[in-house]
This record gives C-alpha cells, sequence and structure tokens, in this order.
C-alpha cells in the first residue's frame, strides 16, 4: 500500500503566487482531511470531505484558500494570492470512514515557504 | 467551541526517565486517537480508546482515558533515544465527527 501521496513535498513561492498542493488518499478510503502544522498554532483542520463532498470547512483561513476533490482518488488545496502567513505544512490524511472514531492516514505533507 | 488542551508543550528526559502527557478536554468525548510524530515526519496512529476508564498497553506505552470521557494520558516507562517526537492527542466529537487534536507534547531524550 502506497499510503497517502503529497505533491509537492516542497514548495517556494512568492507573495501574491498561486499555489497547489496535491493529495491522492489511500485507495478504498472514503474521508479526506487537510490539516495546516505551525508552530504557533499547533495542527488545524483546514477542511474535511466524505465521499468527495466538502463536509465541514469551517477552519479553512479565508477566502484565499480552496480545496476541491473531484473525484475519489485526488484532491487539491489552493492558495491565491499566497502571503508569508501561509508559510506552514500542509498535510492530508485519510480515512476509511467518515466519523470520529476512525483512524486518519497522514501524508508526508507539503513544506510551503513564501517569500 | 471544542477544545482539547495537552500539557506539558515540551519535556526533557534522561534516557530511562519516565515520561507522562496529559490531555484534557473542555466537553465528553467519544474517543479518544493518540499519534507521534518524529522530527521531520508526519502523525503516525498509535492508538484509540473509546470506553470510560480503558486503558491499553503498547511495551512501555501506557494509555488510559479518564472515567468522564474528558482525559487522557500517555506515560512511557523507562525512555528510550527512539521515543523522541511530538505525542498529540486527538479527541473525537459524537456531534460533529471530528478529531480535535491537541497542541502536541514535544519529548526530547538525553542518551
Amino acid at each position: 500500500d502506497a499510503g497517502v501521496i503529497q505533491s509537492p513535498r516542497h514548495e517556494v513561492t512568492e507573495m501574491g503566487q498561486e499555489v497547489t498542493l496535491r493529495c491522492k488518499p489511500i485507495s478504498g478510503h472514503n474521508s479526506l482531511f487537510w490539516y495546516r502544522q505551525t508552530m504557533m498554532r499547533g495542527l488545524e483542520l483546514l477542511i474535511y470531505f466524505n465521499n468527495n463532498v466538502p463536509i465541514d470547512d469551517s477552519g479553512m483561513p479565508e477566502d484565499r484558500f480552496s480545496a476541491k476533490m473531484p473525484n475519489a482518488s485526488f484532491s487539491t488545496l489552493k492558495i491565491q494570492p499566497s502571503e508569508p502567513r501561509d508559510s506552514a505544512v500542509y498535510f492530508c490524511a485519510s480515512s476509511l470512514e467518515r466519523g470520529a472514531t476512525d483512524t486518519q492516514y497522514f501524508g508526508p505533507g507539503t513544506r510551503l515557504t513564501v517569500l | 467551541g471544542q477544545q482539547v488542551m495537552q500539557i506539558p508543550q515540551y519535556q526533557h528526559v534522561q534516557e530511562g526517565e519516565d515520561f507522562t502527557t496529559y490531555c484534557n478536554s473542555s466537553t465528553t468525548l467519544s474517543n479518544i486517537q493518540w499519534y507521534k510524530q518524529r522530527p521531520g515526519g508526519h502523525p503516525v496512529f498509535l492508538i484509540q480508546l473509546v470506553k470510560s476508564g480503558e486503558v491499553k498497553k503498547q511495551k512501555r506505552l501506557t494509555f488510559q482515558f479518564g472515567e468522564a470521557k474528558k482525559n487522557s494520558s500517555l506515560h512511557i516507562t523507562a525512555t528510550q533515544t527512539t521515543d523522541v517526537g511530538t505525542y498529540f492527542c486527538a479527541g473525537g466529537s459524537g456531534n460533529t465527527g471530528k478529531l480535535i487534536f491537541g497542541q502536541g507534547t514535544t519529548l526530547q531524550v538525553k542518551p
């Protein structure tokens, strides 16, 4: 099993540029989560999908952030325009079922630096 | 909103010493999960507790879920350098269906 796959692993961009992060969940998993991790704020849930449908996006910081899941095997998190305060590690995770009792499997993360 | 608080934030121990991290929720949880993140890595699932007062062990690690299902602890006996990392608790909310992660406890072990 390949696990959750994220790309790119590292991204360095300049303020104002568009950034797209990609995630492929574990095959057969029905829920997908996007998290942001910083030293100051820890691990924050941004949005999660169940069966490709966004269920809760209350953690999305502002309109500059958007996420899509066009099919069961692919999701994107887009930041447009990016700002230096968006610098963080972004994790994608998937779980077999919806709900708080299911184990989440995290991808390796994308380390984003906005200059 | 629901919060999960974790203490301490950092802990430095000498190899062989014990270590404990505590997790407290403002509301009753449906379950508690524990994850470990090695430096530069990603969170990896360790265990889940569901029942009130439940205790589970994994070798030198002991996990407890409080009777009121509002708190939990992870205790490591005789730490080793391989235990280094950040330990997160994550509380499950039956209302929202979400896992709420604590801030994590970063453990450093001196050889």
